[in-house]
């Protein structure tokens, strides 16, 4: 799959504070998709979002559908030590093919 | 449980070996993937196939081979042709294909070249 614009690249924060990332792209999505890895396990699906301006939250996290529907953000509140990870974004576009972001890798420091 | 599992978790190749990555799935989906990934690199294509008996190449298929004989199973053999195999390797599985899809990951199989 083709790549997506992620930023930041990487993220050092105390743990309670909150964390914002973001997700760009030159094309227009029907859906995004936010993504939690972990060292050596496979991605796990944090959030799906279908319809432009759509918000939506899983716990602590929240991400939004771009009006644009060029890009998506996602929000984690109050961070903790568990949250530590690469997160990255998704969506499908032509066909089969996904493209996916280059991926924000999160630090928590306690 | 409905989910992916991908077996082995470890895998070692000698020179000039193919080894079978495992992929199943339990979802009923129709769609399932493999991609690679390299440190610090995003998500690479190898290959997807949109139903049974039916399979496409992505953006690095060469070196590898895939079969989809039943609607649950998605084997992955990296061929001694692949001359860098060394990487993590993802199973991935959808309902569909389309522009509306959710993709569900499996654990990954860690292939590493002795």
């Amino acid at each position: 799959g083709q790549q997506l614009n992620q930023s930041p690249q990487s993220m050092f924060i105390q743990e309670g504070e909150d964390v914002s990332m973001n997700c760009t792209s030159s094309s227009i999505f029907n859906t995004w998709l936010w993504y939690k890895q972990d060292p050596g396990e496979g991605p796990v699906l944090l959030i799906a979002l279908y319809k432009a301006g759509e918000l939506t939250s899983n716990g602590r996290l929240t991400a939004q559908f771009g009006i644009t529907r060029k890009d998506s953000f996602l929000n984690i509140s109050a961070s903790i030590p568990s949250d530590v990870g690469i997160y990255f974004c998704a969506g499908p576009y032509t066909g089969n093919q996904f493209y996916f972001g280059t991926g924000t890798s999160l630090t928590v420091i306690p | 449980d409905g989910g992916i599992t991908q077996s082995p978790k470890y895998l070692f190749r000698k020179e000039g070996q193919n080894v079978t990555l495992s992929c199943e799935q339990n979802l009923n989906h129709d769609a399932m993937y493999w991609y690679r990934q390299d440190p610090g690199q995003g998500l690479r294509l190898i290959y997807y196939s949109q139903i049974v008996n039916d399979f496409q190449k992505g953006d690095i298929a060469e070196g590898y081979s895939v079969s989809r004989e039943k609607k649950e199973s998605f084997p992955l053999t990296v061929t001694s042709a692949q001359k860098n195999p060394t990487a993590f390797y993802l199973c991935a599985s959808s309902i569909g294909w389309g522009m509306y899809e959710t993709q569900y990951f499996g654990p990954g199989t860690r292939l590493l070249v002795l």
